[in-house]
């Protein structure tokens, strides 16, 4: 049973399509966040939510649009995907804040645009 | 710009003796440090954490100094073994926000 699961592991789409990352967590955790790893490896937060509300949100275009439709999801839809867009994409999930709480990762979207 | 760098990409070790992986940080209102470990088509998972109130924390085989005054932090892994071969990253937050700000990682090779 995974603690933070996400669907799909795999996503290869073309330009300009829309598609959407879901994201599950069964451990009862309050918070959320959305995750991007660039090619460079770098892991930036991208949103963040706690109790279903938006608590961050980084510089991300708004093509990309999280939903929670309650506390044990937070899925990602992406608008109009373009090449940069390529990436793993992790979900995560925490008790509280990280200040307070370890984050637990899912194991990650990969995100192809051709 | 990064605020947790990891300036060292990978790091080879042999079975048996201690790894130390290195982070430095720029940001002075961190105040909670993490490592994670993150093996291939894996999502990265929680290796131990320390607190700013500490200067050390020690978890089995795995032991975090914590450097205030240089901005550093550092993992230590004694005595190393090939399963812990791994990409480490080192992260760090503040209490007034709810991100984690991740270095870049540092692959670890332990050889037999």
């Amino acid at each position: 049973d995974t603690a933070v699961s996400q669907t799909p592991k795999y996503l290869v789409t073309q330009m300009g399509n829309d598609k959407s990352i879901k994201c599950e967590q069964n451990l009862g955790h309050d918070t959320m966040y959305w995750y991007k790893q660039d090619s460079k490896k770098f892991l930036k937060i991208m949103f963040s939510y706690n109790n279903k509300e938006l608590i961050i949100n980084e510089t991300v275009p708004n093509r990309f649009s999280p939903k929670s439709p309650d506390k044990a999801h937070l899925n990602l839809h992406i608008n109009s995907l373009e090449l940069g867009d390529s990436a793993v994409y992790f979900c995560a999930s925490s008790h509280g804040g990280p200040s307070t709480d370890t984050q637990y990762f899912g194991p990650g979207t990969r995100l192809t645009v051709l | 710009d990064q605020q947790v760098k990891q300036n060292s990409p990978s790091l080879s070790v042999q079975e048996g003796r201690i790894s130390i992986l290195n982070c430095d940080y720029t940001n002075s209102m961190f105040d909670y440090f993490l490592w994670y470990k993150k093996y291939p088509a894996e999502g990265p998972t929680f290796l131990i954490s320390i607190s700013s109130i500490k200067d050390k924390n020690e978890d089995g085989r795995f032991t975090v100094f914590l450097n205030k005054s240089a901005k550093h932090l550092s993992l230590h892994i004694v005595p190393s073994q090939p399963g812990d071969s791994a990409v480490y990253f080192c992260a760090a937050s503040a209490n007034s926000g709810y991100a984690l700000n991740f270095g870049k990682g540092t692959s670890l090779l332990v050889t037999p």
